[in-house]
């Protein structure tokens, strides 16, 4: 079957950078995405990659490794409204998005 | 510039009703879509569209239907509710077709109860 797997829920302080990581196994990958969700709210893109590498955007980066069905996402400078939901998603083979069930952040002072 | 409205914000509803929630889009994007979030789970896709007059099933797209007759509008019917049917449901759009590349928008949500 197909599956994403993401940590439920990581505390980190203000200032700080965390990683949140993503490991994947989908029939075949046509891109992965970062989304954003505060708690009551919809998600919001934050980023994505199809192809090995670093993408860099401001204080967020995102990494991809598609021969470890694997990619992080990196936050840099905490602050307290980065407290959220972060979503990762990977396009299959079939062109469908499949949905981790998200990382919840707490950022603490 | 709206984006993405959907209505209502909230319902109650009782088990048997008949339901459907609104969504529209002022982007003029291609594909629409309708997810489900459940708590604990990740977004489940019910239904989509890449252009109007066409629909497709998602992963969970049983008890529910849609119709895509313009553009903007992709309503979602729940025929018969069911207590399972309770979650937070979001319309979202993309200006490609489904599972391309671009980004999806969302709407602010719905959260419907069914008793």
């Amino acid at each position: 079957g197909q599956n994403i797997d993401q940590p439920t829920e990581m505390t980190a302080t203000e200032g700080a950078i965390v990683q949140i990581n993503c490991t994947y196994q989908t029939s075949g990958f046509n891109g992965l995405f970062w989304y954003q969700q505060h708690a009551g709210e919809a998600p919001t893109f934050l980023s994505y990659n199809v192809l090995d590498g670093l993408e860099e955007k401001g204080r967020f980066s995102s990494f991809l490794s598609r021969s470890k069905g694997y990619s992080y996402l990196l936050l840099k400078e905490l602050q307290m409204k980065d407290s959220a939901s972060y979503l990762c998603a990977v396009t299959d083979s079939n062109y469908q998005l499949i949905w981790g069930a998200g990382t919840k952040l707490i950022i603490k002072p | 510039i709206a984006g993405i409205t959907q209505a209502p914000t909230s319902q109650i509803l009782a088990a048997g009703r008949r339901m459907t929630l609104r969504c529209t889009q002022d982007m003029r994007h291609n594909a629409m879509y309708w997810y489900r979030q459940d708590l604990g789970l990740g977004l489940r896709l019910i239904h989509y569209s890449n252009t109007a007059g066409t629909t497709g099933k998602g992963e969970v797209p049983d008890g529910y239907s849609v119709s895509r007759a313009n553009t903007d509008d992709f309503p979602l019917t729940l025929a018969s509710a069911v207590p399972s049917q309770t979650s937070v449901y979001f319309c979202a759009s993309s200006e490609g077709l489904a599972g391309g590349p671009d980004t999806q928008y969302f709407g602010p949500g719905t959260r419907l109860t069914v008793l």
